[in-house]
């Protein structure tokens, strides 16, 4: 079964660090490039950053840039988040999401999502 | 406020047809992009329902369907029943933003 798992979240104070992890199976990791998805309670889906399959480029919303990384281990199958600065804003759902075709990495759709994990900063 | 506009809710009556529309602009739907449609039950995460602007996934049932036309697209759902109360986001990507785009989303009420 095609299948990702988020886990890392919590509660951490504003200016605080967290790095969140999602582990795939199913399906050959290394040749997907992969995005963080988030939503903060009560609203809409942000796209927050993109990783090339290879982990060599990287992508992010101007929301998050020069605070969270976005980082990869295909020998781990897994997808990692590291954030720092963190902000009350930050506040949200945190979801890993696949993109579906491997060719047209930077604009295609999510078609498999994480369960997400939940990141509240607060004091 | 999103980059891409949806309405803020939608209703309809068991059987009848719905329609959701998705308003970008030319750095995005306009420019070409394709748009993706998810749907996103209660406390669940979003599952992909409709790429590349009208296919869709194994197993998705054919009363949806999408459609794509200038800075626009719009997702129909037909035949409605109650298990498709949901919230419905379209997608698509900016080349002014360099990234993907969401829209702020519609919540179906099934009447």
């Amino acid at each position: 079964e095609v299948q990702l798992l988020d886990s890392g979240g919590g509660l951490v104070q504003p200016g605080g660090s967290l790095r969140l992890s999602c582990t795939a199976s199913g399906f050959t990791f290394s040749i997907y490039a992969m995005s963080w998805v988030r939503q903060a309670p009560g609203k809409g889906l942000e796209w927050a950053s993109l990783i090339s399959d290879g982990g060599d480029s990287t992508y992010y919303a101007d929301s998050v840039k020069g605070r969270f990384t976005i980082s990869r281990d295909n020998s781990k199958n897994t997808l990692f988040l590291q954030m720092n600065s963190l902000r009350a804003e930050d506040t949200a759902v945190y979801y890993c999401a696949k993109i579906r075709d491997v060719s047209r990495w930077r604009i295609d759709a999510f078609d498999i999502w994480g369960q997400g994990t939940m990141v509240t900063v607060s004091s | 406020q999103s980059v891409l506009t949806q309405p803020p809710s939608v209703s309809g009556a068991p059987g009848q047809r719905v329609t959701i529309s998705c308003t970008g602009s030319r750095s995005n739907i306009g420019a070409g992009y394709d748009v993706q449609w998810y749907q996103q039950l209660p406390g669940t995460a979003p599952k992909l329902l409709i790429y590349g602007n009208s296919n869709r996934p194994s197993g998705v049932p054919d009363r949806f369907s999408g459609s794509k036309s200038g800075t626009s697209a719009s997702l129909a759902i037909t035949g409605l029943q109650a298990e498709d109360e949901a919230d419905y986001y379209c997608q698509s990507y900016d080349t002014s933003l360099s990234g993907s785009v969401f829209g702020g989303g519609t919540k179906l009420t099934v009447l």
